[in-house]
């Protein structure tokens, strides 16, 4: 059973750093690894889509890499700003069953 | 972008009563949409798929005859709680996919509150 897992849990950081967010999982096979924002009581935002077969995507301040072989997926942001702020969650989409199976989330602000 | 509907936004009810939550697809044919439960602080958890004109499938441990999926077009399915309880309350959350592609695109989620 896949499993997917998000460190840390929570992050503090002030206006203008680059922070990383970090996401495993335990069975490799899969289809794709998602990014997604997602605002107090609101639905999902998707950030950044990586296929099985790519290492890494970028949009604005996002670069997200993934390392397929080792079940890790690191989201770069860089040089935060207060409207980050939010909960992050990684989700993989697995070989079978075509299922996103999402991680706990990273709740993330960034102040001013 | 696709743009997904979810309807209510918020909802309270009575213990024993029934809700029914809306998912469009409002620019594009949803062959495929599912339905995913938060409760605070944790992840999404899938409940079920749904293929248009088809019977869902439900996860392990998903009451089927408690949360009744019908998705009877390509742009619209709906969930219904039946008889809620307390325990039900939660963040309710639907998306949809397209033939053909791999994205899921997601509603702005329902709060459900039975007291």
């Amino acid at each position: 059973k896949q499993e997917v897992t998000q460190i840390p849990a929570a992050l503090s950081v002030p206006e203008g750093e680059n922070l990383v967010l970090n996401c495993s999982f335990t069975d490799s096979a899969i289809y794709n690894l998602q990014w997604f924002r997602q605002d107090p009581g609101k639905g999902l935002t998707s950030l950044l889509l990586i296929q099985s077969s790519q290492r890494e995507q970028t949009s604005g301040r996002l670069n997200a890499s993934l390392d397929k072989s080792s079940g890790r997926s690191t989201l770069y942001i860089a040089a935060s700003q207060p409207g980050d702020s939010a909960t992050y969650l990684c989700a993989v989409t697995s070989l079978s069953g075509n299922k996103l199976v999402f991680g706990a989330g990273t709740i993330l602000r960034v102040k001013s | 972008g696709a743009v997904v509907s979810q309807h209510p936004s918020w909802v309270i009810c009575k213990s024993g009563t029934s809700v029914k939550i809306e998912c469009r697809s409002l620019d594009f044919q949803a062959t495929t949409m599912f339905w995913y439960r938060q409760f605070p602080k944790q992840s999404l958890m899938l409940m079920a798929t749904s293929n248009e004109g088809s019977k869902a499938t439900y996860e392990q441990g998903v009451e089927k005859d408690k949360f009744l999926i019908n998705h009877a077009s390509l742009t619209l399915s709906t969930l219904t709680v039946t008889s809620a309880h307390p325990e039900d309350s939660s963040f309710y959350i639907c998306s949809a996919r397209t033939g053909g592609t791999d994205i899921q695109y997601f509603g702005a989620g329902t709060r459900l509150s039975v007291l």
